[in-house]
């Protein structure tokens, strides 16, 4: 049974428009929600994060949003660019002081569109 | 080198066969992982390393064995593996109290025949 949930498997975005990455999460528990970028033949890498006191978190291109009550987190990224075609990981952390445990989604992978 | 290295990137081996992958992260960090990576599937928690010490191992088969002989350096050695075995296996490395961010290695993709 998977805890942290990516529907979608795929994406396919226009360059320059906004790209929209969803993850739905089962467990009321989880306090901290990261997500993660890997290209092919490499590890995944850090993108950005949110607490769950907060429903919004913006870095640059990307913005994560946080919805505590629908247990549903998005990452939007906008403008969407060529170097932006990865796949994009979700994870969750049980609880603030865990240093071990994250949670996986399975990916979603988007293709950004000449 | 910086950051977290795998060796080796690829690897093809026999049921029989007995191998290790190597982890060394030039972080400073005191947390290793590693991880399973099976095609369009999350990713699969198998053993965490803190101080050197494992203090989580997610009932992984005994032909899976891990070894952290200090805290920059991780191994994870293979004998009678099985064709299923066969995936992305991801070291990665964290500190303590950074929220969990964990810093990934590019992995090892291991064939197995």
């Amino acid at each position: 049974d998977q805890q942290v949930k990516q529907n979608s498997p795929s994406l396919s975005v226009q360059e320059g428009r906004i790209s929209i990455l969803n993850c739905d999460y089962t467990n009321s528990m989880f306090d901290y929600f990261l997500w993660y970028k890997k290209y092919p033949a490499e590890g995944p890498t850090f993108l950005i994060s949110i607490s769950s006191i907060k429903d919004k978190n913006e870095d640059g291109r990307f913005t994560v949003f946080l919805n505590k009550s629908a247990k549903h987190l998005s990452l939007h990224i906008v403008p969407s660019q060529p170097g932006d075609s990865a796949v994009y990981f979700c994870a969750a952390s049980p609880r603030p002081d865990s240093n071990y445990q994250l949670i996986w989604g399975a990916g979603t992978k988007l293709i950004i569109k000449p | 080198e910086t950051g977290v290295t795998q060796t080796p990137r690829h690897l093809v081996m026999g049921m029989t066969n007995k191998k290790s992958l190597k982890c060394e992260q030039h972080l400073g960090h005191n947390a290793m992982y590693w991880y399973k990576q099976s095609a369009k599937k999350p990713l699969e928690l198998m053993f965490v390393y803190s101080l050197e010490e494992r203090v989580e191992n997610n009932s992984v088969p005994s032909r899976f064995s891990p070894e952290c002989p200090n805290s920059s350096h991780l191994f994870l050695h293979l004998h009678t593996l099985q064709p299923e075995d066969s995936a992305l296996y991801l070291c990665a490395s964290s500190q303590p109290g950074q929220y969990n961010e964990q810093f990934f290695g590019p992995g090892t993709r291991l064939t197995v025949l």
